[in-house]
């Protein structure tokens, strides 16, 4: 597609229920990154992918996080045990080439999680 | 490790004033620089960057920032704001090999 499509929108989840997130990335975008934004504050990084390889994941809360991207497109963010604490918008971006290029980013709409 | 500060978390400025807004970073490396601007309802885009050569980046929307390496400083300006302008505008830094670190936001209100 022309832009970075993450689904759903908006995810409610009961406290402890497993949730996942998807992230379709620009077509022919070899990095992917996930960033959790908690309301007023700016995007943390989580994960980044370059193709299918998990290249950083040091921004990954607590094991109850984990994110995939088997084929080197889409890509998984899953939340195990949702936590009130894990309620923020996930974001999704991809790029073209690897960071070092220094290009910017696409960013997808993002997911809206809330822990209830 | 890399970090980015925003000197301001709210701004409120009548339509056609001057706008600067304050970004400083650490960064161990050489640098890569960048505003995003995040519009009600809307995703993150990019609003201009630096990656080498002229300090001063020009970007879309009449936007500009200049790159002071001495002051670790990269600040976005404009000389006269709209009230299409009122939107969260974020600082990133990013090294050649890393990724991109996101200060907190300034959020920015235009009075018609």
């Amino acid at each position: 597609g022309a832009g970075v499509s993450q689904s759903p929108r908006y995810k409610v989840a009961k406290r402890g229920q497993d949730v996942a997130l998807r992230c379709d990335p620009i077509s022919g975008h070899v990095s992917l990154f996930w960033y959790q934004q908690a309301l007023g504050q700016g995007p943390e990084f989580l994960t980044y992918f370059q193709n299918e390889a998990q290249l950083d994941k040091s921004g990954l809360p607590s094991d109850r996080f984990f994110a995939e991207r088997p084929e080197g497109s889409v890509s998984t963010l899953k939340i195990q045990r949702t936590q009130q604490e894990d309620s923020a918008v996930y974001l999704c971006a991809s790029s073209l080439r690897p960071p070092l290029t220094g290009d910017g980013y696409t960013f997808g709409s993002g997911t809206r999680l809330t822990v209830v | 490790a890399q970090s980015v500060s925003q000197h301001n978390h709210h701004v409120i400025l009548s339509e056609a004033a001057s706008l600067e807004l304050g970004c400083n970073y650490s960064y161990g490396g050489t640098v890569n620089l960048f505003w995003y601007v995040q519009y009600p309802g809307q995703h993150l885009q990019l609003l201009l960057k630096y990656f080498s050569g002229d300090p001063l980046v020009k970007g879309i929307k009449g936007f500009e920032a200049e790159f002071i390496k001495s002051k670790f400083s990269f600040n976005l300006r404009k000389p006269s704001v709209q009230w299409s302008d009122t939107a969260e505008y974020f600082c990133a830094v990013g090294g050649r090999d890393d990724k991109i670190i996101f200060g907190k936001g300034t959020r920015l209100h235009i009075l018609p």
